[in-house]
């Protein structure tokens, strides 16, 4: 398996423009995560899925992130309107398992201007 | 809220040293302590499992302790190499179902030769 594929690596945007992150999860895994990283605040969970049903959302930070799992081998995460405190790293990683056994992507740097 | 907290942030030792990296979470009802690594640009990979009825897990130079009840847990670094520099995140499973994994903010290690 290629393993929590994530696209795009990088992605440099305007203020107020719309991004779409992307996540293609280990094929079997019934979690799928969606986490951000900053310097300032560390691995935040943003939500997580368990057969691609969303459970906890509460990490979303506000109305402009959504976040959907149409099928079992693919998720989006996306910004509208995206706004320069969105810079950051997002990781996406999948699981068997709530609370273990996690499979991180490479991650999506993302840098609003 | 469980809250995980890293001490020290940073860290530099000269190759050869050993070395213990610190964590600390608010609420002892945990389900697991993972310890993970992160390289620059990467995602995480995950080195040490410990469930909540273990005291410890070895891994190679890798030794993993958790004492839940007074909500520490340490990874001690035998031998240090320069290829042991990176970021380390513990992290922590908790008892409720449905709960996702929560970070703390790291320590970068940086190994001289």
């Amino acid at each position: 398996d290629a393993g929590v594929i994530q696209s795009p690596r990088h992605e440099v945007t305007e203020m107020g423009q719309e991004v779409t992150l992307r996540c293609k999860p280990i094929s079997g895994h019934d979690y799928l995560f969606w986490y951000r990283q900053t310097m300032m605040r560390g691995l935040e969970l943003l939500i997580y899925f368990n057969n691609n049903v969303p459970i906890d959302d509460s990490g979303m930070p506000e109305d402009r992130f959504s976040a959907k799992m149409p099928n079992a081998s693919f998720s989006t995460l996306k910004i509208q309107p995206s706004e320069p405190r969105d810079s950051a790293v997002y990781f996406c990683a999948s699981s068997l398992h709530v609370n273990y056994g996690y499979t991180f992507g490479s991650g999506t740097r993302l840098t609003v201007v | 809220k469980q809250e995980v907290t890293q001490i020290p942030a940073a860290l530099s030792v000269p190759e050869g040293e050993n070395l213990v990296l610190n964590c600390s979470f608010t609420d002892s009802a945990i389900y697991n302590l993972q310890w993970f690594r992160q390289d620059p640009g990467k995602g995480l990979t995950s080195l040490l499992l410990i469930q909540s009825s273990q005291r410890e897990q070895t891994s190679g130079r890798l030794n993993a302790s958790l004492d839940k009840s007074s909500g520490r847990s340490t990874l001690y670094i035998a031998a240090s190499q320069p290829g042991d520099s990176a970021t380390y995140l513990c992290a922590v499973g908790a008892n409720q179902a449905g709960t996702a994994l929560i970070f703390g903010k790291g320590t970068t290690l940086s190994v001289s030769s």
